[in-house]
């Protein structure tokens, strides 16, 4: 079975630039999740999709992120613009269930503001 | 007060030897229980689920008390491939909406 998709691995960019990153979950997994995790903490959920509706967004900065499933399958975030303080890692997981079934991760994408 | 609490550690252990830690949780309403690992750099992997009446895998073993919300992971004969920041993973029982504590940190040393 493959894993949870996600792009870029890394990304650097300067702060008030735009930037995107793309995840693609396990087939067949209904829910996605992205979460947002500093250095040292643990991760923190900024959105939830089931299927291409959004189950919870209440922690996303929604200033300056945006989130999009629009066919039910992958999913984009984006930061626009972004602030030293977004420089994180990124990960994308998915689950069968809406109750977290088979929660998997993706590898994540390390965010760097300088 | 923060959902989900752990102390960061780090807990340094001689190889061969046990080590344990807690992490508590503050809603008493919450469902199940994970503990993920999670290497430098690395996403969290699922460890094992923790069920009521404590479960155990290999060198690992979990442990839940309701009753003073927490729970524990125990790892017997530690390896130096243990090393790693182990996330308490607790669900409220909400759309699967985890939430995860900071991890403690554990270094297994020759």
């Amino acid at each position: 079975e493959a894993g949870v998709a996600q792009s870029p691995r890394y990304k650097i960019i300067e702060k008030r630039q735009s930037v995107a990153f793309w995840c693609n979950p396990i087939s067949g997994h209904a829910t996605l999740y992205w979460y947002q995790q500093i250095l040292g903490q643990g991760p923190k959920l900024l959105i939830q999709f089931q299927n291409n509706g959004v189950v919870d967004d209440s922690q996303l900065p929604k200033d300056r992120f945006s989130a999009e499933r629009l066919k039910g399958v992958d999913s984009t975030l984006k930061i626009q613009p972004a602030k030293l303080e977004d420089s994180a890692v990124y990960l994308c997981a998915s689950s069968w269930g809406s109750q977290g079934n088979g929660y998997t991760f993706g590898s994540g994408t390390r965010l760097t503001v300088v | 007060r923060k959902e989900v609490e752990q102390d960061p550690g780090p807990f340094n252990v001689p190889e061969g030897a046990t080590v344990a830690f807690n992490c508590t949780y503050s809603n008493s309403a919450s469902q199940s229980f994970f503990w993920y690992r999670q290497d430098c750099r690395k996403e969290p992997k699922l460890l094992m689920s923790v069920y009521s009446s404590g479960n155990e895998d290999g060198r690992f073993t979990a442990q839940l008390n309701r009753a003073s919300q927490y729970i524990s992971l125990l790892i017997r004969d530690s390896k130096l491939s243990d090393s790693a920041t182990y996330l308490c993973v607790v669900n409220p029982g909400s759309w699967g909406k985890f939430q995860f504590g900071a991890g403690t940190q554990v270094v297994v040393t020759p």
